[in-house]
C-alpha cells in the first residue's frame, strides 16, 4: 500500500464554521507533512510531525491547528478561515531518513465563503 | 518555446524529443535536490533526487545535473511522451533540517502530440 488517502476531496466552509482535513497512510512512515498550494504556485510547508511530534511549524495562523493522534493519521482542523486560506491542501508522509522523498494524497480542495 | 511572466513557466515539446526543464535554487547549505511531477488534479509525484555531492544522477528516460557553482539544476527527459504533460517542480532539502523540503515555482511542461 502505497497510497496517502486524503478526506474530503473538497470542502466548502463558511468564515465561522469548524471543519477538519483528514489524512491516513499506512506506508510506515514516521514524518507527516502539510502543504499548502494556490493555483499556478508551489507546495508551500505549513507543518511537519516526527513520530508523532510537531517539528515544524512554518509560522502557520493559530486559525490552522494541526494534530497527529497517531503514525498513521493527520489531521488539519480550520477555525474561522479567510477566503485568501481557500487552496488545495496537501498531505505527504516520508520514511524516516528518507525525507526527501515525499509520498502525497491527491489534497483536499478548500473553499471558504 | 519557454516563456516565463505572471503566469507558470510554460515548455512546449513535440512528442518523442528531448525535454530540458531548468530550475535555480539560492541555499547553498541544501544537500539533497529533488524533482517532483504533478499531474492536473494530483499531488506531486517523486522522480529523482541527487545528493548535492553529485553531478549528474540517471533514472529511467529522466537525467538530473547539477551545478553547485551557478546553483543550477536541470531535469532531462529523453524520448517526450503525452504522458509527461505536467507541472514540474525542483525541491530542495536543507542541510539544517531534514524534515523540511522546499518547492520551487515549477515549469508547466505541454507535450505536443
Amino acid at each position: 500500500d502505497t497510497e496517502v488517502t486524503q478526506t474530503p476531496k473538497h470542502l466548502v466552509m463558511g468564515m465561522t464554521n469548524k471543519k477538519s482535513l483528514k489524512c491516513e497512510q499506512h506506508m510506515g512512515h514516521r514524518a507527516m507533512y502539510w502543504y499548502k498550494q494556490k493555483a499556478k504556485k508551489p507546495p508551500e510547508l505549513m507543518f511537519v510531525y516526527s513520530y508523532e511530534k510537531l517539528s515544524i511549524n512554518e509560522s502557520v495562523p493559530s486559525r490552522f491547528s494541526p494534530e497527529c493522534p497517531n503514525s498513521s493519521l493527520l489531521n488539519l482542523h480550520l477555525h474561522a478561515l479567510q477566503p485568501e486560506d481557500s487552496a488545495l491542501y496537501l498531505c505527504a508522509s516520508s520514511q524516516p531518513g528518507g525525507h526527501w522523498e515525499l509520498f502525497f494524497g491527491e489534497g483536499s480542495r478548500l473553499t471558504v465563503l | 518555446g519557454e516563456s516565463v511572466g505572471l503566469h507558470l513557466p510554460t515548455l512546449s515539446v513535440q512528442e518523442g524529443d528531448n525535454s530540458i526543464i531548468n530550475c535555480a535554487y539560492s541555499n547553498s547549505a541544501s544537500d539533497y535536490f529533488i524533482w517532483y511531477k504533478q499531474e492536473s488534479g494530483k499531488g506531486p509525484q517523486f522522480i529523482i533526487d541527487i545528493r548535492s555531492n553529485m553531478d549528474k544522477r540517471q533514472g529511467q528516460r529522466v537525467t538530473v545535473l547539477l551545478n553547485k557553482t551557478v546553483k543550477h539544476l536541470s531535469l532531462q527527459i529523453a524520448a517526450t511522451q503525452p504522458g509527461d504533460s505536467a507541472v514540474y517542480f525542483c525541491a530542495e532539502l536543507l542541510k539544517t533540517s531534514y524534515d523540511k523540503v522546499i518547492f520551487g515555482p515549477g515549469t508547466s511542461l505541454s507535450v505536443i502530440p
